[in-house]
């Protein structure tokens, strides 16, 4: 079945260096989306990516979806505190069933 | 807040038990996705609902069983519980394609 993996699994940065998280998928993909999760909270949707190469920004955020519609990536801009939590990549699988797979996560911790 | 609410937040069942759990979607989201998440994992696909049809199931096993309801509120029913599935239960209720997560539902199996 479809896998999708995150890297890093863990990330530490200080306040202020930049961050991405990289997530591929076995399969190619209908669309993406990324969902931050805080300690002891719930997965926040983000943003979701569809079409191939296309690029998206949500102010210090960036989003990539690759040109295969296999892989994608996040990149933070001089992180900040509030930033802290786990991001999941979701692939939407379609083939037979229709479900969102998600990634591994990378758990980013910043440091002030 | 996302307007999807779950009961009950924390629950404790022993192995064999059985376990119903409730969500409530946001208002007009006419779809609901469960998921389990085992800690320092990724939410895991259960099934997902569609207007009160199962339109979609991840990799688990029977036991597994799901309702929704005209009003789109839904049920997640779990028999025979084992220690393994002791996770966080999750609903997303959804209109299009952005999903909408509760708190969730803290299952721990003794």
């Amino acid at each position: 079945g479809q896998q999708v993996m995150q890297i890093p699994q863990y990330q530490h940065v200080q306040e202020g260096e930049d961050f991405t998280t990289y997530c591929n998928s076995s399969t190619t993909l209908s669309n993406i989306q990324w969902y931050k999760q805080r300690p002891g909270g719930h997965p926040v949707f983000l943003i979701q990516l569809v079409k191939s190469g296309e690029v998206k920004k949500q102010k210090r955020l960036t989003f990539q979806f690759g040109e295969a519609k296999k892989n994608s990536s996040l990149h933070i801009t001089a992180t900040q505190t509030t930033d802290v939590g786990t991001y999941f990549c979701a692939g939407l699988e379609t083939s037979g069933t229709y479900k969102y797979i998600f990634g591994t996560g990378t758990r980013l911790k910043v440091l002030a | 807040e996302t307007g999807v609410t779950q009961s009950p937040t924390h629950l404790i069942k022993t192995r064999g038990q059985q376990v119903t759990l409730r969500c409530s979607s946001q208002s007009g989201h006419n779809t609901v996705s469960w998921y389990q998440q085992a800690l320092g994992q990724g939410p895991q696909f259960i099934f997902q609902y569609y207007r009160e049809e199962e339109n979609g199931r991840g990799n688990f096993p029977p036991r597994f069983s799901g309702l929704q309801f005209p009003n789109y509120s839904s049920e997640l029913n779990v028999n025979a519980l084992e220690l393994d599935d002791s996770a966080l239960y999750l609903c997303a209720s959804s209109a299009y394609n952005e999903q909408f997560f509760g708190p969730g539902t803290r299952l721990t199996v003794l």
